[in-house]
């Protein structure tokens, strides 16, 4: 069972580059969201979808876009990589159940902005 | 607003004692509560959930935690710690039900548990 996968597991990028994060889930799942790690802050939550063609904001969305054509792909786009957005991302899943499902997460994607 | 309080950034302990991570949320609503564990270089990984019911829960790899509505408290324990618990834990919050509610999941800053022989 593959889960959750994202790419690529590691990026740099120079300030100002654009590049996408992608991932994909083979579990059916409705809800996808992207949440980014730093030390001492947990994980915030970026954007997320509830579906095909629905996404909306999280608590951090400022510099990110994510769009959501299929079921198993939510991606995530930086626009101008600022060193601030360095981190660890990742990505998870859930069905459609109820809040109390569980998140599926990926192994993340380690960027570094220089 | 809801929020998650983990007391302790990093917690040790002896192979054999008793793991205790402390939890605490602030929540308008009766939440819904998680303890993820985190293994280096990989992602989050379910150990328990509270969602209605029995107010302990008992989770993988022998933990459990307890929700204590007075308290605002979900402290995970285990009683025998072995090396392989060494990890990152994130205790979450979503807040109630509803579809508004749908995986956003609030997280403590995490605590980073270390296991001496």
């Amino acid at each position: 069972n593959a889960g959750v996968t994202q790419t690529p597991k590691f990026q740099v990028l120079k300030t100002g580059q654009s590049m996408t994060l992608q991932c994909a889930q083979d579990m059916n799942h409705e809800y996808m969201s992207w949440y980014r790690q730093d030390p001492g802050m947990g994980l915030r939550l970026i954007h997320y979808s509830v579906g095909a063609g629905i996404t909306d904001q999280g608590e951090v969305p400022n510099g990110y876009n994510v769009s959501r054509s299929t079921t198993e792909d939510f991606p995530l786009r930086l626009l101008s990589a600022a060193p601030s957005q360095t981190s660890v991302y990742f990505c998870a899943s859930s069905s459609n159940q109820g809040a109390r499902q569980p998140q599926h997460f990926g192994d993340g994607t380690r960027l570094s902005i220089l | 607003a809801q929020s998650v309080t983990q007391l302790g950034s990093h917690v040790s302990v002896s192979e054999g004692a008793l793991v205790l991570l402390r939890c605490n949320y602030s929540s308008s609503v009766p939440p819904y509560l998680f303890w993820y564990v985190q293994y280096p270089n990989q992602g989050l990984q379910l150990l328990l959930k509270y969602t209605t019911g029995a107010t302990l829960v008992k989770g993988i790899n022998g933990f459990e935690a307890e929700f204590k509505k007075s308290e605002t408290s979900f402290h995970l324990t285990k009683p025998s710690a072995h090396m392989s618990d060494a990890a990152e834990y994130f205790c979450a919050v979503i807040r109630g039900a509803g579809g508004t509610s749908y995986g956003k999941l609030t997280f403590g800053q995490g605590t980073i548990l270390t296991v001496h022989p």
